[in-house]
């Protein structure tokens, strides 16, 4: 059973426009969001996080949004360059810094140039 | 410089045989813990370890093995019993505190 889902597989952006990544969870004792960023035969790599208390998270040109009520995240890249060209994961635990982190399918995004 | 080092990056094996992968890292992380990824899904947990000569059962341990002698070292043997072990196997570690994991390169592993 998958708790946390990423619905659309693939996204594509014109360069400098806005990426917006959806994250969808349904257990509502997650309480700490990451979002992680892949590249090929790359490790994730850490990008952004935000726990419950907190509805928006920003740095640089990445922000993350929270909406508990919904059980919604996103994240927004703004200006979107081509080297954000990768897949981007959305993960979830029930508490800061748990060892369980569930993870969703990911979300592959290509910038054009 | 600092960092988690997986090696192989790719290996094969026989059907059958047991599979030792390796996980090391120098940041003097506290916690470790395994990975794996299979076309088209989320990472799942197999086994992570807060403290040396203790380690716990993730989603998917069946068929897993590990150990932790050092806190530099995390190893994963993949048994025979794994019905389906070939995957993308990504080692993390993390430090104490409300910090996020940091992921090694990975190793993917193809039963022959």
């Amino acid at each position: 059973d998958q708790q946390v889902k990423q619905n659309s597989p693939s996204l594509s952006v014109q360069e400098g426009r806005i990426s917006i990544l959806n994250c969808d969870y349904t257990n509502s004792m997650f309480d700490y969001f990451l979002w992680y960023k892949k590249y090929p035969a790359e490790g994730p790599t850490f990008l952004i996080s935000i726990s419950s208390i907190k509805d928006k998270n920003e740095d640089g040109r990445f922000t993350v949004f929270l909406n508990k009520s919904a059980k919604h995240l996103s994240l927004h890249i703004v200006p979107s360059q081509p080297g954000d060209s990768a897949v981007y994961f959305c993960a979830a635990s029930a508490a800061t810094g748990a060892n369980n982190l569930f993870f969703g399918t990911g979300t592959r995004l290509t910038v054009i140039p | 410089d600092g960092g988690i080092t997986q090696s192989p990056k790719y290996l094969f094996r026989k059907e059958g045989q047991n599979v030792t992968l390796s996980c090391e890292q120098n940041l003097n992380h506290d916690a470790m813990y395994w990975y794996r990824q299979d076309p088209g899904q989320g990472l799942r947990l197999i086994y992570y370890s807060q403290i040396v000569n203790d380690f716990q059962k993730g989603d998917i341990a069946e068929g897993y093995s590990v150990s932790r002698e050092k806190k530099e070292s995390f190893p994963l043997t993949v048994t025979s019993a794994q019905k389906n072990p070939t995957a993308f196997y990504l080692c993390a570690s993390r430090p104490q505190g409300n910090q996020p994991q940091h992921f090694g390169d990975g190793t993917r592993l193809s039963i022959l």
